[in-house]
């Protein structure tokens, strides 16, 4: 079973800030979470990764709280080119729960 | 960079007739892993290869089955196909031992008919 929880849709429109918070309460301490993104008919695209704190990189920042209970995928200024799925992955290289995904989160941006 | 590559990009079957699906990782990559993704839904793990030995199993069905070889290409084969096994099928490849994200193929795209 996935051991994250996420919103299952989400509308946005152009140029906004897009924020998808993902729950993982039974995270384990070797666990990272990782975000990918999902086109239709691709493959899933790394977007981002961390452990704790803030990750930023070109497109995308992770907020993870201190008790890394749960963590948000932040998305600035989005554009018509970001409706996607996201997905929140959590697990560490040695375990299978890095694999499973779970329901991701579709958003949908309007012009 | 290089990606990975799946092959075929496009197969079409019959009920009951077999299918070899082919995923070449990324250079180095010594972790293969095989997603299917059925219409609107997430993509399910099936199962993954470390250093051509099977390492994690997920929900893959008893009639497919999958290998590694030499060159760290991998091929999952499906036998006596059913209309329910038509979706997108995923190879993923990574680094085991760091916290390296899978990088993911393209995706086959089985249809049986």
């Amino acid at each position: 079973l996935a051991k994250t929880t996420q919103p299952i849709s989400m509308d946005s429109y152009e140029g906004q800030e897009v924020n998808i918070t993902c729950s993982h309460n039974n995270i384990a301490t070797n666990d990272y979470i990782t975000w990918y993104q999902q086109f239709p008919s691709q493959g899933p695209r790394f977007i981002i990764q961390g452990y704790k704190t803030k990750v930023t990189n070109e497109v995308a920042s992770l907020f993870i709280p201190a008790d890394r209970k749960s963590s948000t995928l932040s998305l600035p200024r989005v554009s018509l080119s970001d409706t996607a799925v996201y997905y929140c992955l959590v697990g560490d290289s040695y375990n299978t729960d890095k694999l499973i995904f779970g329901t991701g989160t579709r958003l949908q941006v309007f012009p | 960079a290089a990606g990975v590559i799946q092959s075929p990009r496009h197969l079409i079957k019959e009920k009951r007739e077999t299918a070899t699906l082919k995923c070449y990782p990324i250079p180095r990559h010594d972790t293969v892993y095989w997603y299917q993704q059925g219409p609107g839904q997430d993509p399910q793990f099936l199962i993954s290869f470390y250093e051509k030995m099977q390492s994690d199993k997920g929900s893959i069905p008893d009639r497919f089955s999958a290998q590694q070889f030499s060159d760290y290409h991998s091929e999952l084969n499906m036998s006596s196909l059913e209309l329910g096994d038509s979706a997108l099928y995923f190879c993923a490849s990574s680094l085991r031992d760091t916290y390296s994200p899978l990088h993911f193929g393209n995706g086959t795209r089985l249809t049986v008919t």
